[in-house]
């Protein structure tokens, strides 16, 4: 089945505790992003990667980082979580050059740093 | 990105169709407009998108008005499963796609 999968769906964490979230897909698709999401502000990019080695800022990048060293994955970093990143989080992905299709979301990590 | 509007909430009945506005009176001539929908709490899912021509897919139609300036979204039976939130975007960066508050809309029967 075509999917975007992330891990792990919830975590609780304690702040300033390194941490990663993953986000796989196996659509062959060379455009990847993660978003947050938070009530009253809707969902905001934090980084988005157009191919392999490729990756940039969106609207809210700060205190994350990423990395794209294969197709399939875009894992999302916060090395010093603090408790204004608890968030909703998703990862997306879509073929680049096509635009029959749109964005394939995964089904969020809900993260609360404490 | 062109801004939208959107009302915040609609209701429709369960087997009707359901039409969902947007205005984007600032869009430019390169900007798509996308749509996606949110059932509680999930991944947004991908509807359809369209530049200047409407566009029908098995999950709904959209028609954009000859000036560009509004569009519609029509669900032509709507379930209770289409309970959700709608997001209407005008963007020419299908990377950096910006999801505002949507409409909730709930199909009651």
């Amino acid at each position: 089945e075509a999917q975007v999968t992330q891990n792990p769906r919830y975590l609780i964490t304690v702040t300033g505790k390194k941490l990663t979230v993953t986000c796989s897909q196996n659509m062959n698709h060379e455009y990847m992003s993660w978003y947050r999401q938070d009530p009253g502000l809707g969902l905001r990019q934090i980084y988005y990667s157009m191919n392999v080695e490729v990756t940039d800022k969106g609207d809210v990048p700060e205190g994350y980082k990423v990395s794209r060293k294969e197709k399939r994955n875009f894992p999302l970093i916060l090395e010093s979580p603090s408790p204004n990143q608890t968030s909703l989080y998703f990862c997306a992905s879509s073929f680049m050059w096509d635009d029959n299709y749109g964005y394939t979301f995964g089904s969020g990590t809900r993260l609360t740093v404490v | 990105d062109a801004k939208t509007t959107q009302p915040t909430s609609m209701d429709c009945a369960e087997g009707r169709a359901a039409n969902l506005p947007c205005n984007h009176s600032t869009i430019s001539g390169n900007e798509y407009v996308y749509w996606y929908r949110q059932i509680h709490s999930q991944g947004p899912q991908y509807i359809i998108h369209g530049l200047k021509n409407n566009e029908t897919n098995e999950m709904a139609s959209l028609i954009i008005t000859e000036d560009r300036k509004s569009s519609t979204l029509i669900l032509p039976h709507a379930t209770l499963r289409d309970t959700a939130v709608y997001y209407c975007i005008a963007s020419s960066n299908d990377y950096k796609l910006s999801f505002g508050a949507g409409t909730t809309v709930t199909v009651r029967a």
